[in-house]
């Protein structure tokens, strides 16, 4: 696919359970970016990666969120123990290097009841 | 601190007429500044960015530094350009490569 990929499309889950959602960025851009996006509201930033490291974590709003991107493509974000409040609109971006735009996937729907 | 404000979450014109979507923004240093929108059942993508000093669709928007502001208009709204618009802005300092959006302006094109 010529696109950013997210899986899974939407996922309902039970206050308290963990979640992961997977981000496949576009073949050969090196930075990939997480954005949670609440209803009527922007996206907010949460994680920009570099390559495998993690260059600006500044944005996770707590210890419950991690992500991961271990070979430097495919990345995870993970929250533990959620909450009502993780119910959003999770983007991911990817940019290729030296790139200015972002290319967003079409996100997934986390709602937790 | 970088802030990104779209004062007006709905805006509604009819075809044929201008449009401006406005944008405010707050940073200390020399950002860069970019629309993106999202069309019904579409993904987020880029519109255009200041440093192209590009037109797109019809679009335009000129960075004023002197009212830290990056309105984006077009002289003649069409039904097609119906979708959520978001400004974003990119610090070139010590904030990295992080993209800071606004609220977004849902602008509706009536026939």
């Amino acid at each position: 696919g010529a696109g950013v990929s997210q899986t899974p499309s939407n996922k309902v889950t039970e206050k308290g359970k963990y979640v992961e959602l997977r981000c496949d960025p576009i073949s050969g851009h090196t930075a990939l970016y997480w954005y949670r996006q609440s209803l009527g509201q922007g996206p907010e930033f949460l994680i920009y990666f570099q390559g495998t490291g993690a260059a600006d974590d500044s944005g996770l709003p707590n210890d419950r969120f991690f992500a991961v991107r271990p070979e430097g493509s495919v990345s995870t974000l993970k929250i533990q123990r959620t909450e009502r409040g993780d119910s959003a609109v999770y983007l991911c971006a990817s940019r290729e290097t030296g790139g200015r735009e972002l290319f967003f996937g079409e996100g997934s729907r986390l709602t937790v009841l | 601190a970088q802030r990104v404000t779209q004062p007006e979450k709905l805006l509604s014109v009819f075809k044929g007429a201008p449009v401006e979507l406005k944008c405010n923004y707050s940073y200390s240093g020399s950002p860069e500044l970019f629309w993106y929108v999202q069309y019904s059942r579409q993904r987020l993508q880029l519109l255009l960015r200041h440093i192209s000093r590009e037109s797109i669709k019809g679009f335009t928007a000129d960075l004023n530094k002197g009212e830290t502001s990056f309105h984006l208009k077009k002289p003649f709204a069409q039904e097609e350009d119906s979708a959520m618009y978001y400004c974003a802005l990119k610090g070139t300092e010590t904030s990295g490569s992080r993209l800071t959006f606004g609220e977004g302006t849902q602008l509706t094109v009536n026939p």
